[in-house]
């Protein structure tokens, strides 16, 4: 049973360079999450996905970041136009369902992937 | 905005005692507060949850509390292991609005001494 995939590990990139970093939820699992982690900081909420939708991208950048989560594959999050200060580790966690709401709702323990450290030169 | 805090400095307890981790936050109450594990140059993985109208929660050496009165979370480990060592993250979850992205503190670094 694998784990939440991500891919590459390590991802090194000049600036003005884009990044495409990938996230293979667990299986059976259609909620998926980005988080970034700066040095000596927390990790920081990006986005919220599920299946073909973006739930919430209250965290992500206005310009040069976008997610998605097509039907069939990973889900992408893409860096265009890479600047220095996004170098940081990028975390994806997976999740079986949501909380928002109802009579059985149900904790919302999320799975994390090992991360992509993107380097920009 | 909400703002998490955990202990900052690194947190050095002797093997076998019990180590006990703080997060505080501000505003309002969070539905569900969870607690991770993180090792250096992984990625955080999830130890125990508690609900807003619970007050404690147990899982083998680990004990979780929460206190709304106080906007405070309590994480203790007992019998504490030098395997035990590693950064501990509290997560904050709001619950409604379709946003379930978890709110994280920074951490607190625990080092389990033999």
């Amino acid at each position: 049973n694998a784990g939440v995939m991500q891919n590459p590990r390590h991802l090194v990139r000049r600036r003005g360079q884009e990044a495409r970093l990938r996230c293979s939820p667990m299986k059976g699992h259609s909620h998926v999450y980005w988080y970034r982690q700066l040095p000596e900081e927390g990790l920081k909420f990006m986005v919220y996905l599920q299946k073909e939708n973006i739930i919430d991208e209250s965290g992500m950048p206005k310009e040069r970041f976008s997610a998605e989560f097509p039907k069939e594959g990973p889900s992408i999050l893409r860096i265009q136009q890479v600047v220095r200060g996004d170098s940081a580790a990028y975390f994806c966690a997976s999740s079986p369902r949501t909380t928002s709401g109802g009579a059985d709702s149900s904790y919302n323990e999320q799975f994390f992937g090992p991360g992509t450290r993107l380097t920009v030169l | 905005s909400q703002k998490i805090e955990q202990n900052s400095e690194a947190l050095n307890i002797q093997e076998g005692k019990t180590a006990t981790l703080t997060c505080n936050y501000t505003n309002y109450s969070p539905a569900y507060l969870q607690w991770y594990r993180q090792d250096p140059g992984r990625g955080p993985v999830f130890l125990l949850l508690i609900r807003e109208n619970e007050k404690e929660k147990r899982k083998e050496r680990l004990k979780v509390t929460f206190d709304t009165t106080l906007k405070q979370s309590l994480f203790h480990i007992t019998a504490s292991q030098p395997a035990d060592s590693a950064t501990y993250l509290c997560a904050l979850e709001y619950s409604g609005g379709g946003a379930d992205g978890l709110t994280f503190g920074k951490g607190t670094h625990l080092i389990i001494q033999p």
